[in-house]
């Protein structure tokens, strides 16, 4: 199974401002996606990231909002762009499996003032 | 209309006692995959077991079993003999067909006493 790394692990941001998540997969991966889990909610897929061509965005997701870089197979990052508190959540990188499942990083817990 | 429903939000059960996490799904493709993940308060998301379509058989992992009811579109998931780490939330997830996008259930958050 592949392990993710990702960072950071949480962080307080002010109203207004971007940051940048970044994640480390220690094996090539041809899809990493990109998950939002609001309080109290589930998953919801914001975006898939491939390697060498545009994130593909769900209903509801922008990329000027959430611009994503997918530079090589084992690296991806996720930008939250003039953030609000509506954006405070846990953010979740993801690769798949050789069985096909879902493998997850620890997760970015974002709160913004 | 929702394609995982878990309707259970909350469950508790006591230490060493077994549980069952309810989850039904709606799909009309014959081929798709089940997952159970669990997240403790850290916020990781752990994969638990795996069910595929077509098995046969009922998937097991250690502690964990998945009760697979084709007909019904169940796929409820079982921990034997509870820990007292295995309270946290619990996310029943599908996949239909090849490299669509997985579909994540509401969760149920599970408390087991002492």
């Amino acid at each position: 199974s592949a392990v993710i790394s990702q960072k950071p692990s949480r962080d307080i941001c002010q109203r207004g401002t971007s940051l940048t998540i970044q994640c480390q997969v220690d094996s090539q991966v041809t899809m990493m996606f990109w998950y939002r889990q609001q309080p109290g909610q589930s998953l919801t897929l914001i975006a898939t990231a491939n390697q060498g061509s545009e994130a593909t965005y769900e209903s509801g997701f922008v990329i000027d909002k959430f611009p994503i870089s997918r530079p090589n197979l084992t690296f991806s990052t996720l930008t939250v762009s003039n953030m609000s508190p509506e954006d405070s959540s846990i953010y979740l990188c993801s690769a798949e499996g050789n069985t096909g499942e879902l493998f997850f990083g620890e997760g970015s817990r974002l709160t913004v003032l | 209309a929702q394609k995982i429903t878990q309707t259970q939000p909350g469950m508790f059960v006591q230490e060493k006692e077994a549980v069952t996490l309810d989850c039904t799904y709606d799909t009309s493709d014959p081929s798709y995959g089940l997952f159970w993940y669990k997240q403790p308060s850290s916020g990781e998301m752990i994969f638990l077991i795996y069910q595929g379509s077509y098995d046969q058989q009922n998937a097991t992992e250690g502690r964990y079993s998945l009760n697979f009811q084709k007909a019904r579109k169940s796929a409820n998931l079982v921990i034997s003999a509870s820990q007292l780490g295995d309270s946290a939330m619990y996310f029943c997830a599908m996949r239909e067909g090849y490299g669509q996008n997985f579909v994540f259930g509401p969760g149920t958050r599970l408390s087991v006493l002492p």
